[in-house]
């Protein structure tokens, strides 16, 4: 069974510019999870998507943050425009419902902000 | 303010010896407990949970133990090896609320030498 997957895995921009990352679930997966990691800290959710709908996004930076997750599968986050605080890892998780602990990770996108 | 703490940011343990992690939480609410392992450029991959029902729960070298009083939980893992060797987070569901998010600890990074 494939995992989560992330792209792109590494990402080096400049402050002030946009970035994108892309996350595809694993199959079957209801319930989507954006996390953000500093270094030397846990992940904290950003965003939870029940299929379509984001239904936590209370962590979620809306002035410069956003995200999408088009027919409830594959999702995208966005930055526009990065800061140099962004850096950080950008973790992307998938579980069947929403009850269920057990949340399957992906590898992350390590942002780095110049 | 941190739900899920973890106070000893490395450990360092003999191939053979007993690794104990220690993970401590403030939410009274928390009914279910996660320890995830991470290994460097990877995700976070499930290891163990354990329900506020039960006050251990084992799978081959790795026990979790809850100390539901003490708010404390606590991994063992017997015999260490070197291939253990990884950052371990301790996490809970917020289960009192439709969120679902994770909370985790700030990690240990373990270390097993031969």
């Amino acid at each position: 069974e494939a995992g989560v997957v992330q792209s792109p895995r590494y990402k080096i921009i400049e402050k002030k510019q946009p970035v994108a990352f892309w996350c595809n679930p694993i199959s079957g997966h209801n319930t989507l999870y954006w996390y953000r990691q500093n270094l030397g800290q846990g992940p904290e959710l950003l965003i939870r998507y029940e299929n379509e709908e984001a239904v936590d996004d209370s962590q979620l930076p809306k002035d410069r943050f956003s995200a999408e997750r088009l027919k409830g599968v594959d999702s995208t986050l966005k930055i526009q425009p990065a800061e140099l605080g962004d850096s950080a890892v950008y973790l992307c998780a998938s579980s069947i419902d929403r009850v269920q602990g057990e949340q399957f990770f992906g590898p992350g996108t390590r942002l780095t902000v110049l | 303010d941190q739900q899920v703490k973890q106070n000893s940011p490395s450990l360092s343990v003999q191939e053979g010896r007993i690794s104990i992690l220690n993970c401590d939480y403030t939410n009274s609410m928390f009914d279910y407990f996660l320890w995830y392992k991470k290994y460097p450029a990877e995700g976070p991959t499930f290891l163990i949970s354990i329900s506020s029902i039960k006050d251990k729960n084992e799978d081959g070298r790795f026990t979790v133990f809850l100390n539901k009083s003490a708010k404390h939980l606590s991994l063992h893992i017997v015999p260490s090896q070197p291939g253990d060797s990884a950052v371990y987070f301790c996490a809970a569901p917020d289960r009192g609320s439709t969120l679902g998010r994770l909370y985790f600890g700030r990690g240990t990074q373990l270390t097993v030498w031969p």
